[in-house]
């Protein structure tokens, strides 16, 4: 198996435009989970699924972000418009059992200039 | 005070050193778990517990429920053991809500 897959792994972009992450989880995984990391608040989760629906989104820090999962094999999480302060590594995970066990993507490393 | 406290923040040891990383909660949990982070980035989840302890080759976790409390050990210690460790609580009655701490940054020299 591939493992999770997120792309672009690098993003830099200039504050105002849209931003699109991309997440293909690992076959069979009904949960997906999008993080943020940061030197200052460490790891975060966003928002996550089960089986395509949003479960919690509590964590997504305001309404520039928003996340889909438009079936099984693929997630987008969407900034508009990007700000620097949201500039950070996204994880996307995936797992079989919730949070019980996860597996973590390479993440994609955004900066906002 | 963050509800998930990870000490120390750096360590650096000796190949082949017994190494000890430190974790205190401050809410009711339903599982406690340690991730480790590599150099490049890349998160792997080590263990998930609950009471007791559990161990995976060199690596030990034990939880203390009744202190809030988790150790992760790290016995005859390498240098590619050098990553950031993170804990992690999944609060009791809360499956989805997961709080991390800030790591713990672990360098082991040759």
């Amino acid at each position: 198996d591939a493992g999770v897959i997120q792309s672009p792994r690098h993003e830099v972009t200039e504050m105002g435009q849209e931003v699109t992450l991309r997440c293909k989880p690992i076959s069979g995984h009904d949960y997906l989970f999008w993080y943020r990391q940061t030197m200052m608040r460490g790891l975060e989760l966003l928002i996550y699924f089960n089986n395509n629906v949003p479960i919690d989104d509590s964590g997504m820090p305001e309404d520039r972000f928003s996340a889909k999962m438009p079936n099984a094999s693929f997630s987008t999480l969407k900034i508009q418009p990007s700000e620097p302060r949201d500039s950070a590594v996204y994880f996307c995970a995936s797992s079989p059992w919730g949070l019980r066990e996860q597996f973590f993507g390479p993440g994609t490393r955004l900066t906002v200039l | 005070k963050n509800e998930v406290e990870q000490s120390p923040q750096n360590l650096t040891a000796q190949e082949g050193e017994f190494i000890t990383i430190n974790c205190s909660y401050s809410v009711g949990i339903s599982a406690l778990h340690w991730l480790q982070q590599h150099p490049g980035g890349g998160i792997v989840s080590l263990f998930m517990l609950s009471s007791g302890k559990k161990k995976h080759g060199r690596l030990i976790a034990t939880i203390n429920i009744q202190e809030k409390h988790s150790s992760l050990h790290i016995t005859a210690s390498h240098p590619r053991d050098s990553a950031v460790y993170i804990c992690a609580v999944t609060e009791r009655n809360r499956d989805d809500k997961i709080i991390f701490g800030k790591g713990t940054r672990l360098h082991i020299l040759p």
